[in-house]
């Protein structure tokens, strides 16, 4: 199976950069997806790692480094609207690669 | 397009009744797939369906029924609620399986009483 694992809170002042941490445990995998949610709302995509690398959206830009089981989200010039929930998922190459498992979240607060 | 509609948007059932949550997409995609979210549970998938008439369970299946007789349409049931089943379910979609973005409806909350 796969288990993603992180932070369950995060504080950050605005204009400030943080970065959100997901280590994983799974046998293969496609790629490392990040998801926004903010609070009685669905999640909305925001990027996706299939090689190591960093890959850069805007403000948003997103880690994986498979060797150390390990990836990242990193958020630069922090407004309040970015207070929210965040998730990494993956989609495991077992099973034709049709299920996707998410991490239990990271709630990130924007303070002034 | 609308995206991923979800009705109804809040339900109250007691327990063992069952109910069909409805879950309709139309940017054509194949796969589908159902979540629950529980706080500090993040989401886990419940069933999912890579095409019309294909399914299959995913983490969490017990206790629901889904069947997708067409691409747009992709209805879970809850045979016979269990106070345990109260979370706030999402459908999802995506143009294929491995999809790298998924795009999730608004999210139905259902209260099992």
């Amino acid at each position: 199976g796969q288990s993603l694992e992180q932070p369950s809170e995060v504080t950050a002042v605005e204009g400030a950069i943080v970065q959100i941490n997901c280590t994983y445990q799974t046998s293969g995998f496609y790629g490392l997806s990040w998801y926004q949610q903010h609070d009685g709302g669905a999640p909305t995509f925001l990027s996706y790692n299939a090689l190591d690398g960093l890959e850069e959206t805007g403000r948003f830009s997103s880690f994986l480094s498979r060797s150390d089981s390990y990836g990242y989200l990193l958020l630069q010039e922090l407004q309040m609207k970015d207070s929210a929930s965040y998730f990494c998922a993956v989609r495991s190459l077992t099973g034709g690669g049709n299920k996707l498992t998410f991490g239990t979240g990271t709630q990130l607060k924007v303070e002034l | 397009n609308a995206g991923v509609t979800q009705t109804p948007k809040f339900q109250v059932l007691k327990t063992g009744q069952s109910m069909t949550l409805q879950c309709a997409q139309d940017m054509n995609h194949e796969y589908m797939s159902w979540y629950r979210q529980d706080p500090g549970m993040g989401l886990r998938l419940i069933h999912y369906s890579v095409g019309a008439g294909i399914t299959d369970q995913g983490e969490v299946p017990n206790g629901y029924n889904v069947s997708r007789s067409t691409t747009e349409d992709f209805p879970l049931r809850l045979l016979s609620a269990a106070p345990s089943q109260t979370s706030v379910y999402f459908c999802a979609s995506s143009y294929e399986s491995r999809g790298e973005e998924q795009y999730f409806g608004p999210g139905t909350r259902l209260t099992v009483t």
